[in-house]
């Protein structure tokens, strides 16, 4: 099955710094790639999510790359803001094979004002 | 708000016992995923209905079992509780088979 590493567990920026978590996934069938923020106790909430035919796609601050052949894929945080401290989780997908998400392990984010 | 619900909000119970949670999609979504949260497990995949039948299975145990009816909302039933299942449960829907997941508040369950 699919198996997703994330990195760094944690990372701590000073606001208005740029961030950046990656991840790579095992499994070269998977072709749906989401990025969910989690802040404590509360629901992972969808921040970007990118399919294998685009290698780039940006929304205002957050932008994710995929790197089929390296089967690694990243977000960019740009201008980080306080409010963006969460817990981060990416996720792996084969579409139309259960869509079931295989997430990695979570990244803490630390925003000091 | 995602406009997926779960209920309850928190459950506490004690091991041995049997407990069902329940998750309504969002308006629209024929897909219902559950997932579980523990500390040590992270977010693990348990199991998808889409438009009321079985459509893939993840990690979960034979002790959990889950359902989707005919309004769409789902069931996920956990038994024989242990010390183990302690988590948050999620409930995520999307519109069909390969759509964007949205997540549901969760059910925090202790088991004492």
């Amino acid at each position: 099955g699919e198996n997703v590493e994330q990195h760094p567990s944690t990372l701590s920026v000073q606001e208005g710094d740029s961030a950046v978590i990656k991840c790579t996934y095992s499994d070269s069938a998977s072709n749906y790639f989401p990025w969910y923020k989690q802040e404590l106790g509360k629901r992972p909430q969808l921040i970007i999510d990118i399919r294998s035919n685009v290698g780039e796609k940006k929304d205002q601050r957050i932008a994710v790359t995929l790197n089929k052949t390296a089967k690694h894929f990243s977000l960019h945080i740009t201008e980080t803001q306080p409010e963006d401290s969460a817990v981060y989780f990416c996720a792996a997908c084969t579409i139309n094979a259960g869509n079931m998400l295989t997430f990695g392990g979570g990244t803490r984010l630390m925003v000091k004002p | 708000d995602s406009g997926v619900t779960q209920t309850p909000k928190h459950l506490i119970t004690a091991t041995g016992q049997r407990v069902t949670l329940r998750c309504s999609p969002r308006s629209g979504d024929l897909s219902v995923y559950w997932y579980q949260q523990s500390l040590d497990q992270g977010l693990q995949f348990l199991i998808q209905y889409y438009n009321g039948e079985e459509r893939a299975k993840g990690n979960i145990l034979e002790r959990f079992s889950a359902q989707q009816f005919p309004d769409l909302h789902s069931e996920l039933n956990l038994s024989s509780l242990e010390l183990g299942d302690s988590a948050l449960y999620f409930c995520a829907s999307s519109v069909g088979r390969a759509d964007t997941q949205y997540f549901g508040p969760g059910t925090r369950l202790t088991v004492l």
